[in-house]
């Protein structure tokens, strides 16, 4: 059971390079999501997905860029990486609907801007 | 716009004892949901425990359980009889029901730091 997989697990980027976080499930999840957590906070929503092809903002989504694709896969791209986006990363899915509605999570991706 | 609240950024329980996190949050919804979350120092999230707004009853989960008062907005887990692998920072979640053009957004406090001792 892969669940959510996430790559790379760790990177570490200069300022200004760019660069994309790959996000796979494999569980036919409609909605998928991109969350940061900065050290000592919660984790802050940054785009979303309910569908191939539809793709919204969350809280945070300046410096980042997603696509939807395939109902499999949500990358994340950071563009002109800051010192700001140093943080965790989680990609996220779900099945909506009132039963279906547990969110699985990938094991996170540590990204370092320097 | 929804907001969880974790009042204690730290705590810490003594092995096999009974510890209780709290946990409010702020919405003018009827209906939603309410997680714990439990994230051990490899960072993975894990579901511990989910309460429906709807039900009157609180969840149960083996060693876990809510206390959800939903007049109070307020949604405590206790762990019971806690266990060395029980230290990780707990993580409040609150989500929106299903709306049209939604999309189960999660919304998470700042999480609180347990330390469980021998």
């Amino acid at each position: 059971n892969a669940g959510v997989t996430q790559t790379p697990k760790f990177r570490i980027l200069k300022i200004g390079q760019s660069m994309t976080l790959q996000c796979t499930q494999d569980m036919n999840h409609n909605y998928m999501y991109w969350y940061r957590q900065d050290p000592g906070m919660g984790l802050k929503l940054i785009y979303y997905s309910v569908g191939a092809g539809i793709t919204d903002k969350g809280e945070v989504p300046n410096g980042y860029n997603v696509s939807r694709s395939t109902t499999e896969d949500f990358p994340l791209r950071l563009e002109l990486a800051a010192p700001s986006q140093t943080s965790v990363y989680f990609c996220a899915s779900s099945y909506p609907g009132r039963l279906g509605n547990t969110i699985y999570f990938g094991e996170g991706s540590w990204l370092t801007v320097v | 716009a929804q907001t969880v609240t974790q009042s204690q950024p730290e705590m810490s329980v003594q092995e096999a004892e009974t510890v209780t996190l709290s946990c409010t949050y702020d919405t003018s919804e009827s209906d939603y949901y309410l997680f714990w979350y439990k994230q051990p120092p490899s960072r993975q999230m894990i579901l511990v425990i989910r309460q429906e707004a709807y039900k009157q009853q609180n969840a149960t989960e083996n060693r876990f359980s809510v206390n959800f008062q939903k007049a109070a907005k307020s949604f405590s887990l206790k762990i019971s009889d806690s266990q060395l692998g029980d230290a990780a920072m707990y993580f409040c979640a609150y989500r929106s029901p299903l709306t049209q053009g939604g999309s189960e957004k999660l919304v998470f406090g700042k999480g609180m730091k347990l330390t469980v001792n021998p």
